[in-house]
């Protein structure tokens, strides 16, 4: 297994554009998360899929963005209309369960920047 | 107050001595705990996690846990130049985990 998959690795959008991230999990892991990072902050949390069951959405996550996990397997983040604060490390992770204390495997990670 | 708290540094040592980092969260039912490292520019990679009062040692990290003061730190010891990096804390008091804003280690040559 090569590990958690992120793509693109950069972004450079212009503002009010849309874009869309894909993360290719672990195989084996049925859970898979999306977090944001900005400079000199930790992860944030964004949302959640245990399969392809999206079980929970952060309040920070405006109506602007969407994410999907079809069939269980990659995963789709889209950002609608980018705003400049939309600029940040987005970081797909994936798991087991966390309660079953795997922790979380991160992927490389989408860096996006909005002009 | 923030759920999981961190000094965000730079905490300086010399190469070669033992470098503690410190972290406190604030939901009593957390159950699992994790130390992230993160050199700059990359993505966050697992080298601790604990659930358990006391001390957990993987070569030259010890993860210590006190549910009672919710507190968790990482001892580094023998630190070297390649340990400098941002460590953040993880907690998950639900099904997702929490960080901290992370400390920055810079250890000196």
């Amino acid at each position: 297994d090569t590990g958690v998959s992120q793509d693109p690795r950069h972004k450079i959008t212009k503002r009010g554009q849309n874009v869309t991230f894909r993360c290719d999990p672990i195989s084996e892991h049925n859970r898979l998360y999306w977090y944001r990072q900005t400079l000199g902050q930790g992860p944030e949390f964004l949302t959640y899929f245990q399969n392809e069951a999206q079980l929970e959405k952060s309040r920070l996550l405006s109506d602007r963005f969407s994410a999907e996990r079809p069939k269980g397997s990659f995963s789709t983040l889209e950002i609608q209309r980018t705003e400049q604060g939309d600029s940040a490390m987005y970081l797909c992770a994936s798991s087991y369960t966390v309660t079953e204390n795997y922790g979380y495997t991160f992927g490389s990670g989408t860096r996006l920047t909005v002009v | 107050q923030k759920e999981v708290e961190q000094n965000s540094g730079p905490l300086s040592v010399p190469e070669g001595a033992i470098a503690s980092l410190n972290c406190t969260y604030s939901d009593r039912g957390s159950q699992s705990f994790f130390w992230y490292r993160q050199y700059s520019g990359k993505s966050p990679e697992l080298i601790m996690s604990i659930y358990s009062n006391g001390d957990k040692e993987d070569g030259r990290f010890t993860a210590q846990l006190n549910k009672a003061s919710q507190y968790v730190s990482l001892l580094i010891r023998d630190s070297q130049p390649s340990d400098s990096a941002t460590y953040l804390c993880a907690v998950n008091p639900d099904q997702k985990v929490t960080f901290g804003i992370g400390t920055k280690l810079q250890v000196i040559p």
